[in-house]
């Protein structure tokens, strides 16, 4: 079992309407989680960070954590062809020496 | 520029070949970081650098690979005989904060490795 696991998709959405990414993890112990956006051939860039469980919002985004359950998602509402890119989950352990673990991605596609 | 610098940012390499590969982090950034990113995977970690110190290596997949950062700022990955299995994108990445408590990682665009 990987350590960070993602729907490799491709999830696709029509433009405005709502994307729903879905990670999950192994390790209880994990503290911080972070959603990166990769475009194609481009590195990746933090898009929004949670620490503790519910919801955190920013602009078009929210972030659902919950810890007891080893799941976190992502809603990007309202998609805009612009979103279209792989979305990386990744989660820290400070238990394993503060490493940043990413799972494999998810792409999504948003059509005009 | 202000971001992480990285190259060459592509490298073609015969197998048996060395190869080095060289990150410039954002200024003052305390800590550095070494993924391997597979095509079409998320990015692997390989090393971990608090200032000069290597305080983690337990990425890296063989003794063929060897990362140094002397003087705490710019670093280099070596990789000495390469294999086919090591063709990947080599991402940088830096941090302001002590380990990665924030996750607030500065990537470079990458050193596409392909070994012949």
């Amino acid at each position: 079992q990987k350590e960070v696991e993602q729907n490799s998709g491709p999830l696709s959405v029509p433009e405005g309407a709502i994307a729903s990414l879905n990670c999950t993890y192994s390790d209880r112990v994990s503290q911080s989680f972070f959603w990166y956006r990769q475009y194609s051939g481009k590195s990746p860039e933090l898009i929004m960070s949670i620490y503790s469980n519910g919801d955190k919002e920013d602009g078009r985004f929210t972030a659902q954590l919950n810890k007891a359950s080893q799941y976190v998602s992502l809603l990007i509402r309202d998609s805009q062809p612009s979103d279209s890119a792989t979305y990386l989950c990744a989660v820290n352990q400070r238990a394993a020496g503060n490493k940043l673990t990413f799972g494999g991605g998810t792409r999504v596609l948003v059509k005009p | 520029g202000a971001g992480v610098s990285q190259s060459p940012r592509y490298k073609v390499a015969k197998r048996g070949q060395d190869v080095a590969l060289r990150c410039d982090p954002i200024s003052g950034h305390v800590s550095l970081f070494w993924y391997q990113q597979a095509l079409g995977q998320g990015p692997e970690f390989l090393t971990y650098f608090q200032n000069e110190a290597q305080l983690d290596k337990s990425g890296l997949p063989s003794d063929r690979f060897f990362a140094e950062r002397p003087e705490g700022s710019v670093s280099t990955l070596k990789i000495q005989r390469t294999q086919q299995e090591d063709s990947a994108v080599y991402l940088c990445a830096s941090s302001l904060a002590l380990g990665q408590d924030t996750g607030e990682l500065f990537f470079g665009e990458g050193s596409r490795l392909t070994v012949l």
